[in-house]
């Protein structure tokens, strides 16, 4: 069995500085992993995935994540924040199978002007 | 490429009334389809799992007979509320995965369709 916790439900940061959005995993085996953005009654978009090749993996809009084993984590970053950066982000683990995604809680990020 | 659309992408309908929410892949074709519900400010929760021609899996705590899940072709798999009540308002996500555009199979998410019973 794989989960995965995002640890803050909300985040507020103001224009222009770096976002981090945390998120531990667990499983038996390395996950393929992923985050995704939804905004206000829209569908889930691909930021970025992970699926054992570099450990930094580069997505759209200048986000980035750090697979890093030793600590089951895959936080994502971003150097400077947009204030269309504000929306729900989700970091998802795909099983070993790759039938079956295991989402995080969520994490709303709010940006300040 | 790897375009999933659902239709309709809000429905308002009446206590007791069945409504069909559909899932289709535009540009792949999908071997596996996924019904995901969400309710406001939380995450998706994995409804039913369907692969083509074959019946739905469901989770547990999902009635089979209220969300009724057909997957009949590759590029289409429907939804159908059955007698749907309040409690049943929500956020229905669908997603697709299959060997699109020679990329691993990935799921690629539908943008949803927010469902009202009045």
């Amino acid at each position: 069995a794989q989960s995965v916790t995002q640890l803050d439900s909300h985040v507020s940061v103001s224009e222009g500085t770096p976002v981090l959005l945390r998120c531990n995993y667990s499983s038996s085996y390395s996950p393929s992993l992923f985050w995704y953005v939804q905004h206000p009654n829209k569908g889930l978009q691909l930021l970025l995935k992970y699926t054992s090749a570099a450990t930094l993996v580069k997505g759209i809009n200048g986000f980035e994540a750090e697979f890093k084993k030793s600590e089951t984590s895959f936080h994502l970053t971003k150097p400077s924040a947009h204030m269309s950066d504000a929306a729900e982000y989700f970091c998802v683990a795909l099983n070993n199978a790759g039938n079956m995604l295991t989402f995080g809680g969520g994490t709303r990020l709010m940006v300040k002007p | 490429g790897a375009v999933v659309s659902q239709h309709p992408s809000r429905v308002i309908c009446k206590s007791g009334t069945s409504v069909k929410i559909e899932c289709r892949s535009l540009d792949f074709q999908a071997t596996t389809m996924f019904w995901y519900r969400q309710f406001p400010k939380q995450s998706l929760m994995l409804m039913a799992t369907s692969n083509e021609g074959s019946k739905a899996t469901y989770e547990q705590g999902v009635e089979k007979d209220k969300f009724l899940i057909n997957h009949a072709s590759l590029t289409l798999s429907t939804l159908t509320v059955t007698s749907a009540h309040p409690e049943d308002s929500s956020f229905y996500i669908c997603s697709a995965s299959g060997l699109a555009g020679g990329q691993s199979y990935e799921q690629y998410f539908g943008p949803g369709t927010r469902l009202t019973v009045t």
